[in-house]
């Protein structure tokens, strides 16, 4: 079974600063990766996804990340973030011929000016 | 408007009580989801639906129940028998195209008096 480890719980960082999200994953198969992002008392947004193909996915909002099969890993960037930004991020994993979502434990971004 | 809807959006149980929250989506697809989200855990999935009529219990089915009677409805019961039941609930769906990609509501947020 595949599983989803976010290694940072908690993120804070000043406005127009850059942020990383770490997000490694175990599968002995091939996955599919996504981050959502989930804004207070709100439902999940798609971010971006990997499917296969170019390891840089680009996303909304100015995210992007890059899928590395080495190290099993599918960090989250940003080079400059805004206040509205502020949000819970959610890494996840899917077996290409399942589509069941395993779900990261959840990195709190919290932007300050 | 396409989208999934949830209600209501604050429901109150009371112990022994069993209660139902709603999921509709207008977006013609087959596959429809139910996560609970508890703080510092993710999201956790409680059963899926492939098809009308046909639904697998996920990793916490336990003191939980559904129906698939209809493709754009998917109402989770949370029984008498759930004994934690408060959590944050989301519904997803998924279809054909981008069948990977998970869509989520807007969540039902479950209290227990």
């Amino acid at each position: 079974a595949q599983s989803v480890t976010q290694l940072d719980s908690q993120v804070p960082v000043f406005e127009e600063a850059p942020v990383e999200l770490r997000c490694n994953y175990s599968s002995s198969v091939s996955v599919y990766l996504f981050w959502y992002v989930q804004y207070p008392n709100q439902g999940l947004q798609l971010l971006l996804k990997y499917l296969s193909g170019s390891t840089l996915v680009k996303g909304i909002n100015g995210f992007e990340a890059e899928f590395n099969k080495s190290q099993t890993s599918f960090h989250l960037r940003k080079p400059s973030v805004h206040i509205s930004d502020t949000a819970e991020y959610f890494c996840a994993v899917s077996l290409p011929n399942d589509y069941k979502l395993s779900f990261g434990a959840g990195t709190t971004v919290t932007v300050r000016a | 408007d396409g989208g999934i809807t949830q209600s209501p959006k604050y429901l109150f149980r009371k112990e022994g009580q069993n209660v139902t929250l709603s999921c509709e989506q207008n977006l013609n697809h087959d596959a429809m989801y139910w996560y609970r989200q508890d703080p510092g855990q993710g999201l956790r999935l409680i059963y899926y639906s492939q098809i009308v009529n046909d639904f697998q219990k996920g990793d916490i089915a336990e003191g939980y129940s559904v129906s698939r009677e209809k493709k754009e409805s998917f109402p989770l019961t949370v029984t008498s028998a759930q004994k934690n039941p408060t959590a944050f609930y989301l519904c997803a769906s998924r279809g054909e195209v981008l069948q990977e990609t998970q869509y989520f509501g807007p969540g039902t947020r479950l209290l227990v008096l």
